[in-house]
């Protein structure tokens, strides 16, 4: 079935870093890919997303390109603020298999520090 | 403004009884989901509805129950026979194919056996 894996974390930065948070998916379909994050108590809300291969995805200075070829979907950003410290979900929709459900990556949870 | 509501923030339950968490939209969203999210772990689907009147489980359904009576609510009852409730409770909706399925949570609610 569809699946995606993340990058274990937890992943720790000094402010201004260049961050790479890994993602990649299994798939049979066409799905599309999304990056969520969730701060400390709060529900998740959507960073970006990304409907078909080649897609980037952009938001807020973060950015993630759907890679068929690699499968991937690996977000960026270039320099990481104390603000962005929470945890960042993978995840995908792919609505030719598995039309009623959001597939979720574990998380990585980001902590940036001053 | 649109959005999703969940009520209450915190619950605390004694062993053997049943909980309603409450959760609400405004969005116009067809889909509604329930998810569970442990300390440290990704989310679990519990329930998911396409239509009023109509739900399947999830991957994790035993010892909850759901109803769709309205388009814009989706309460998730954890009864006593979930054997271990104390969790964090994330409601979502979607516009179903449109936008590749991209959820839009809820604020979540934090529930504790005592």
């Amino acid at each position: 079935g569809d699946s995606v894996t993340q990058m274990e974390g937890p992943v720790t930065l000094s402010e201004e870093a260049f961050l790479t948070i890994n993602c990649t998916y299994t798939a049979t379909g066409y799905p599309s890919l999304f990056w969520y994050v969730q701060y400390p108590g709060e529900g998740l809300q959507l960073l970006l997303k990304a409907t078909k291969a080649d897609d980037k995805g952009s938001n807020k200075g973060f950015e993630a390109t759907y890679r068929k070829e690699t499968t991937s979907f690996h977000l960026e950003k270039g320099s990481v603020q104390v603000s962005d410290s929470a945890v960042y979900f993978c995840a995908l929709s792919d609505l030719k298999t598995s039309y009623d459900k959001v597939i979720f990556g574990p998380g990585t949870s980001l902590s940036v520090i001053p | 403004d649109g959005g999703i509501t969940q009520s209450p923030k915190y619950l605390f339950r004694k062993e053997g009884q049943n909980v309603t968490l409450s959760c609400e939209q405004n969005l116009n969203h067809d889909a509604m989901y329930w998810y569970r999210q442990d300390p440290g772990q990704g989310l679990r689907l519990i329930y998911y509805s396409q239509i009023v009147n109509d739900f399947q489980k999830g991957d994790i359904a035993e010892g909850y129950s759901v109803s769709r009576e309205k388009k814009e609510s989706f309460p998730l009852t954890v009864t006593s026979a979930q054997k271990n409730p104390t969790a964090f409770y994330l409601c979502a909706s979607s516009r179903d194919r449109e936008g590749g399925n991209e959820q839009f949570f809820g604020p979540g609610t934090r529930l504790t056996v005592l």
